[in-house]
């Protein structure tokens, strides 16, 4: 059973504020990632750390940054959202980090920018 | 590059049949992962079934097997005994067995629907 915590749900904001999607795990995962995905679609990495002070970025590219100052916390900051960053914003972890290693979601928060 | 397609956009099962979702990959490399993610309408990613390519046996994990064919690139979830709740969108992901580079390439998922 994977810890890992998501806020806020659900977010409804307006162009050009500045956003910050909450991502937390408890078990102690090296590894946390960040996927985008629009709706009836895949899912594409953006962000993904090996470690505290560790960011890299990931296939699509995002105008999001994302920060690992603490093992359990990766989040997730859009300094000016637009309506074309309306999408759903999946967070994982996962233990190693190694191609047999399970990555475990959180809830997702569904953005919507008007 | 690595590649994961999955054909079907939608599938129906009778309740307390057995369904097949299909998933075929494509990439050059000699070691990857192979997994199967459930997403219900609520958006959360579950995970279900893990297989390496390496294990000479398919994997089980209770009502979901992986009938994997490795000579055909292909990795197909069988749920068995479907269940009103196994409703969802299925995706098929693939992972590299590489230092640094185990991201996960997501196909574009099957909705299934199981029928009362």
């Amino acid at each position: 059973e994977a810890d890992i915590y998501q806020t806020p749900r659900y977010l409804v904001i307006g162009t050009g504020k500045k956003i910050t999607l909450e991502c937390s795990q408890t078990m102690g995962h090296d590894k946390m990632y960040w996927y985008q995905q629009d709706p009836g679609m895949e899912l594409h990495l953006i962000h993904y750390s090996y470690g505290v002070n560790s960011t890299e970025k990931g296939d699509l590219s995002s105008e999001s940054t994302v920060s690992r100052i603490r093992t359990e916390h990766f989040p997730l900051t859009l300094e000016s959202a637009r309506p074309s960053h309306t999408s759903q914003y999946l967070c994982a972890s996962s233990e190693i980090g190694g191609g047999s290693d399970t990555q475990y979601f959180g809830p997702g928060t569904r953005l919507t920018v008007l | 590059a690595q590649k994961i397609t999955q054909t079907q956009p939608g599938m129906f099962v009778q309740e307390k049949e057995a369904v097949t979702l299909d998933c075929t990959y494509d990439t050059s490399d000699p070691s990857y992962g192979l997994f199967w993610y459930k997403q219900p309408s609520s958006g959360e990613m579950i995970f279900l079934i893990y297989q390496g390519s390496y294990d000479q046996q398919n994997a089980t994990e209770g009502r979901y097997s992986l009938n994997f064919q490795k000579a055909r690139k292909s990795a197909n979830l069988v749920i068995s005994a479907s269940q009103l709740g196994d409703s969802a969108m299925y995706f098929c992901a693939m992972s590299r067995f590489k230092t640094g580079a185990n991201n996960l390439f997501f196909g574009t998922g099957t909705r299934l629907t199981v029928i009362p």
